[in-house]
């Protein structure tokens, strides 16, 4: 079977850097997606990393290891406006994706 | 530009009622499609995908099916509703990149 494991919630204040870790355990590993998601809204995609490394896009970036079967999402610069629900999702190679139970990102002034 | 319809937004129906949600995507062709249920507070569960008219691949058994009548068009539906049907059902559409998923607005689905 496949498993996420990622924390329920994170608080921090706006301008700080938060770092949402995703460990799963999987068979057909192919890569590893983050996506987004306000309250009572849909899940936006973020990023994905198929190869060992950090991937940046803007104030977010994702991380990968493939060895430690462990990635991570780093918010840099946190906004109000970043206070969401992240999502890691596992990408096999069946072409689906197995979605993580969420982490809470509280974001105060 | 791609957009997708999912209607309606919310829904109340009582237990042992049949279910039809739709979804539809415009400004793409032959996307892969997915239906998703989201329990409060939780992560998404994959129901079904398709990636192709009539092709339907089920992940969990239960009282759901689903059909893609037409390349843009996927159809949820139940012949008789559970208390455990209850919750945010989303549509999603891939093209190219199946790790890269654009979701619809949902619909909040509570069984009484």
């Amino acid at each position: 079977g496949q498993s996420l494991e990622q924390p329920s919630e994170v608080t921090a204040v706006e301008g700080a850097i938060v770092q949402i870790n995703c460990t799963y355990q999987t068979s057909g590993f192919y890569g590893l997606s983050w996506y987004q998601q306000h309250d009572g809204g849909a899940p936006t995609f973020l990023s994905y990393n198929a190869l060992d490394g950090l991937e940046e896009t803007g104030r977010f970036s994702s991380f990968l290891s493939r060895s430690d079967s462990y990635g991570y999402l780093l918010l840099q610069e946190l906004q109000m406006k970043d206070s969401a629900s992240y999502f890691c999702a596992v990408a096999d190679s069946w072409g689906k994706l197995q979605f993580g139970a969420g982490t809470q990102v509280v974001v105060t002034p | 530009s791609q957009t997708i319809h999912q209607w309606p937004a919310t829904l109340v129906q009582p237990v042992g009622s049949p279910l039809s949600l739709e979804c539809t995507v415009e400004g793409t062709s032959n996307p892969n499609l997915y239906w998703y249920r989201q329990a409060a507070g939780r992560g998404l569960q994959l129901l079904f995908y398709s990636v192709g008219i009539g092709q339907i691949s089920s992940e969990v058994p239960q009282n759901l099916s689903a059909s893609r009548p037409q390349d843009r068009q996927f159809i949820l539906s139940s012949k008789k509703l559970l208390l455990s049907d209850s919750g945010f059902y989303l549509c999603a559409w891939s093209v190219k990149s199946y790790y890269e998923q654009y979701f619809g607005p949902g619909t909040r689905l509570t069984v009484t």
